[in-house]
């Protein structure tokens, strides 16, 4: 079975600072591991995606995030935390043994200081 | 414009009367899936769907029935037995039920019952 821990619950940034989410998986296959996003009130929207390519993965709105095996772990970052990236951030794990099911981690809500 | 839409947007219901929530992709996608999301937790997978007139129980069907007679259409009934039925609903698809396709998601329905 895998599964995904998000790290922080919340995280509270200024506006132009960096932003670090942190997430954890364990999984006794190789992984494909997702970050989504969601505003209030609204569906999930993916950022980016890792299936066994390139372990930097570059996504949508300036985010990437780095798969380390060694560490198990997907933490997403951008570099520059705009207001508009006030939400909730998920982390989202699936293998190939459970081919139909994505392991959602609880969910870090970002809030943005002006 | 491609996409999931998910009617109505919010729903309210009196206690033991069932209600259909619909969901309809348009994106040629094979499989689909639905989802609860309460307060504070990440996603839960209700049932599922790979294929047309085939569906399975997700992690917690109970209290919940589908239905797939066409592949664009998914909807999702809550039944009187479900017994704590209000909750943020989810609907999303992917072109296969793997792990290495993202999931689209629709833009929620909020089901209150009093």
């Amino acid at each position: 079975a895998q599964s995904v821990t998000q790290l922080d619950s919340h995280v509270s940034v200024s506006e132009g600072t960096p932003v670090l989410l942190r997430c954890n998986y364990s999984s006794s296959y190789s992984p494909s591991l997702f970050w989504y996003v969601q505003h209030p009130n609204k569906g999930l929207q993916l950022l980016l995606k890792y299936t066994s390519a390139a372990t930097l993965v570059k996504g949508i709105n300036g985010f990437e995030a780095e798969f380390k095996k060694s560490e198990t772990s997907f933490h997403l970052t951008k570099p520059s935390a705009h207001m508009s990236d006030a939400a909730e951030y998920f982390c989202v794990v699936s293998v190939p043994s459970n081919d139909y099911k994505l392991s959602f981690g609880a969910g870090t809500t970002v809030t943005v200081r002006a | 414009d491609g996409g999931i839409t998910q009617s109505p947007k919010y729903l309210f219901r009196k206690e033991g009367q069932n209600v259909t929530l619909s969901c309809e992709q348009n994106l040629n996608h094979d499989a689909m899936y639905w989802y609860r999301q309460d307060p504070g937790q990440g996603l839960r997978l209700i049932y599922y769907s790979q294929i047309v007139n085939d569906f399975q129980k997700g992690d917690i069907a109970e209290g919940y029935s589908v239905s797939r007679e066409k592949k664009e259409s998914f909807p999702l009934t809550v039944t009187s037995a479900q017994k704590n039925p209000t909750a943020f609903y989810l609907c999303a698809s992917s072109m296969r039920a793997t792990e290495t396709y993202e999931q689209y998601f629709g833009p929620g329905t909020r089901l209150t019952v009093t």
